[in-house]
């Protein structure tokens, strides 16, 4: 069945260095991606997002690389500070019915 | 900026009890969702609502529940006898088509 699932399920990084963090997915008919983060007792938020007919998107400190060969998304996040400290999660979406299916998360530890 | 807003932040109910929980959906948005997060596992995706008609619905949106769009800007989630295993973080998101999504911060249901 469709799914969408992450490498691993907790990654610390020193602050100030690069953090990568993946996610498989299962769907290739999926037509957008998108990675939010979730800080604990709130909702999740967004970061950024991805159209399956792209390979790379930049956003501020962000960057997700898309490769559809291999059905992978990763999330790059540059100079972490101790704020980027969240469960991270990918989700996909199928324009038409418009739902996420999300991933089961990456918490990410910045270690000051 | 724009948000979506949820109350109440925290709803302690009565098993057997109905609960009623309510979201303003960003203003110019076309789709309304909810979806739920028990205790330590991933978001999942409750119910699509479009153009005042359930669109998509999961396995988890059984007869116990039921969405409304009472007038142009509140979205309402319905349980109607609520079970121990509904207590979760509920959450309402809205998005345009083909666009992203946005969460709301959340209620957390605690069932009795």
């Amino acid at each position: 069945g469709e799914s969408v699932g992450l490498h691993l399920p907790t990654l610390s990084v020193q602050e100030g260095d690069n953090s990568i963090i993946n996610c498989a997915y299962s769907n290739s008919a999926s037509d957008y991606f998108i990675w939010y983060k979730q800080e604990s007792g709130k909702g999740p938020q967004f970061i950024i997002d991805i159209r399956s007919n792209m390979d790379k998107r930049q956003g501020q400190r962000v960057t997700v690389l898309l490769n559809k060969t291999v059905k992978h998304l990763s999330l790059q996040i540059a100079a972490t500070q101790p704020g980027d400290s969240a469960v991270y999660f990918c989700a996909e979406v199928n324009f038409g019915n418009e739902k996420l299916t999300f991933g089961t998360g990456t918490r990410l530890t910045i270690i000051p | 900026e724009p948000e979506v807003t949820q109350t109440p932040s925290h709803q302690v109910t009565q098993m057997g009890q109905e609960v009623i929980l309510r979201c303003v959906p960003i203003s110019n948005h076309l789709y309304f969702y909810w979806y739920r997060q028990i205790l330590g596992q991933k978001v999942e995706f409750l119910v699509s609502f479009y153009n005042n008609e359930i669109s998509e619905k999961s396995e988890i949106f059984d007869d116990q529940f039921s969405v409304e769009r009472p007038d142009g800007s509140n979205f309402t989630l319905k349980i109607r006898s609520t079970k121990l295993e509904d207590s979760a973080m509920y959450f309402c998101a809205s998005s345009n088509t083909g666009g992203r999504t946005f969460f709301g911060q959340g209620t957390r249901l605690t069932v009795v």
